[in-house]
């Protein structure tokens, strides 16, 4: 089972919509999980932290993590074209051989939003 | 400030060459971090400094690479030899604080091709 799975999509949404991104992990111990948000031959940008189970909101995104359920979703009211990237999960996934923190990406969601 | 500047942009090399790509970090941030990008492999983080002391380097693939900061202003990954395979993008990154962080500046990459 990979680490951390998203749907790669494309997922595509109309403009105005709430556009749902999911990743799921495995690691029951994870502890801190992020959105990153990369538009098409450009850096990552880091959009969301959370570690706490609930919400997290931000201007039109919202993370919701369930650690229960092992997911973390983000949520984008209001879609705008402008919101159209490729969306990265990740999650601090347990500990390294040398004992730090492991940083784990899933394959990245591509969201397109119809204007 | 400039940002993360990462140089060269752009770099293609025969297999076999010895490979140097250098970042830049944001002045005052304490954290440096390395990520390669393929297609087939997504996002992984190859190592991270803190205040120049490498912490974590479990995510660098072989011993062909290895990276060094000699200062809170300078940092080096060097592939040799360098194969075809190592053709990827390289991000550098930095921070004021560790993993758990909600801000994190990407650089604009570097793309490698190894032919």
């Amino acid at each position: 089972q990979k680490e951390v799975e998203q749907n790669s999509g494309p997922l595509s949404v109309p403009e105005g919509a709430i556009a749902s991104l999911n990743c799921t992990y495995s690691d029951r111990g994870s502890q801190s999980f992020f959105w990153y948000r990369q538009y098409s031959g450009k850096s990552p940008e880091l959009i969301m932290f959370i570690y706490s189970n609930g919400d997290k909101e931000d201007g039109r995104f919202t993370a919701q993590l369930n650690k229960a359920s092992q997911y973390v979703s983000l949520l984008i009211r209001d879609s705008q074209p402008s919101d159209s990237a490729t969306y990265l999960c990740a999650v601090i996934a347990g500990i390294t051989q040398g004992g730090s923190e492991k940083l784990v990406f899933g394959k990245g969601t591509k969201l397109t939003v119809n204007p | 400030d400039a940002g993360v500047i990462q140089s060269p942009r752009h770099e293609v090399t025969e297999m076999g060459q010895e490979v140097t790509l250098r970042c830049k970090p944001i002045s005052g941030h304490d954290y440096l971090f390395w990520y390669r990008q393929t297609m087939m492999r997504g996002l992984e983080l190859l190592i991270y400094f803190n205040n120049n002391v490498p912490i974590d380097d479990s995510g660098m693939p072989e011993d062909r690479f290895s990276a060094k900061m000699p200062n809170a202003s300078f940092s080096t990954l060097k592939i040799q030899p360098s194969e075809p395979r190592d053709s990827a993008v390289y991000f550098c990154a930095s921070t004021w604080t560790g993993l758990n962080t909600d801000t994190q500046y990407f650089g604009p990459g570097t793309r490698l091709t190894v032919l």
